[in-house]
């Protein structure tokens, strides 16, 4: 089965520092991957996806990159803020039409004023 | 109701007694899924319902677990002879028809077992 490997697991910035993230994953015919942002004691919320046909998503100062090849995605945070302080979870998953997610174990960022 | 409701949102029981977990998904929502998260961990996945039956419960760790959607909306996920390891956080998710899917699923705010 799916396995999702992330890192780091904890990583601290300076507001308006960039943040990266990084998974892997291990099933080949995986082609759905979610970042999801938990908030303490929060219920996990999506804030970007990206499918296996695309390289590159962009959502204003958030950004994630796939490569299929090697089997890595990234999470990207730019000009960080306080309020992006969370754990942050990368997904996989084959969307064949239902979403079994298989997440890593998360990265808690600490942005600090 | 506007998301996805969870009850209740903490219980505490001891070592082998019966619980249940209750999950009322969003109004018009068909896959309901139900994930599990320990302390430091991402959600790791039970079961997923399409409409009233389970498309997939690969993730049930053993026959103490089991869950239910009778009629394709609420759903309860009932532990049996709880153990101190069944100890999370019990999150259900949903997310609409297939043919409308996003890829997002709106999860609750999870359900707190703890088993002394």
């Amino acid at each position: 089965g799916e396995n999702v490997e992330q890192h780091p697991s904890t990583l601290s910035v300076q507001e308006g520092d960039s943040a990266v993230i990084k998974c892997t994953y291990s099933d080949s015919a995986s082609n759905y991957f979610p970042w999801y942002k938990q908030e303490l004691g929060k219920r996990p919320q999506l804030i970007i996806d990206i499918r296996s046909n695309v390289g590159e998503k962009k959502d204003q100062r958030i950004a994630v990159t796939l490569n299929k090849t090697a089997k890595h995605f990234s999470l990207h945070i730019t000009e960080t803020q306080p309020e992006d302080s969370a754990v942050y979870f990368c997904a996989a998953s084959e969307s064949g039409g239902y979403n079994k997610l298989i997440f890593g174990a998360g990265t808690r960022l600490a942005v600090h004023p | 109701g506007a998301g996805v409701s969870q009850t209740p949102s903490n219980k505490v029981t001891e070592k082998g007694k019966y619980v249940e977990l209750r999950c009322d998904p969003i109004s018009g929502h068909t896959a309901l899924y139900w994930y599990r998260q320990s302390l430091g961990q991402g959600p790791e996945f039970l079961i997923y319902f399409q409409g009233t039956g389970a498309a997939d419960d690969s993730g049930l760790p053993n026959d103490r677990f089991f869950a239910v959607r009778p009629e394709g909306s609420v759903s309860t996920l009932k532990i049996q002879r709880t153990e101190r390891g069944d100890s999370a956080v019990y999150l259900c998710a949903s997310s609409p028809l297939r043919v409308k899917n996003t890829g997002e699923l709106f999860f609750g705010e999870g359900s707190r077992l703890t088993v002394l």
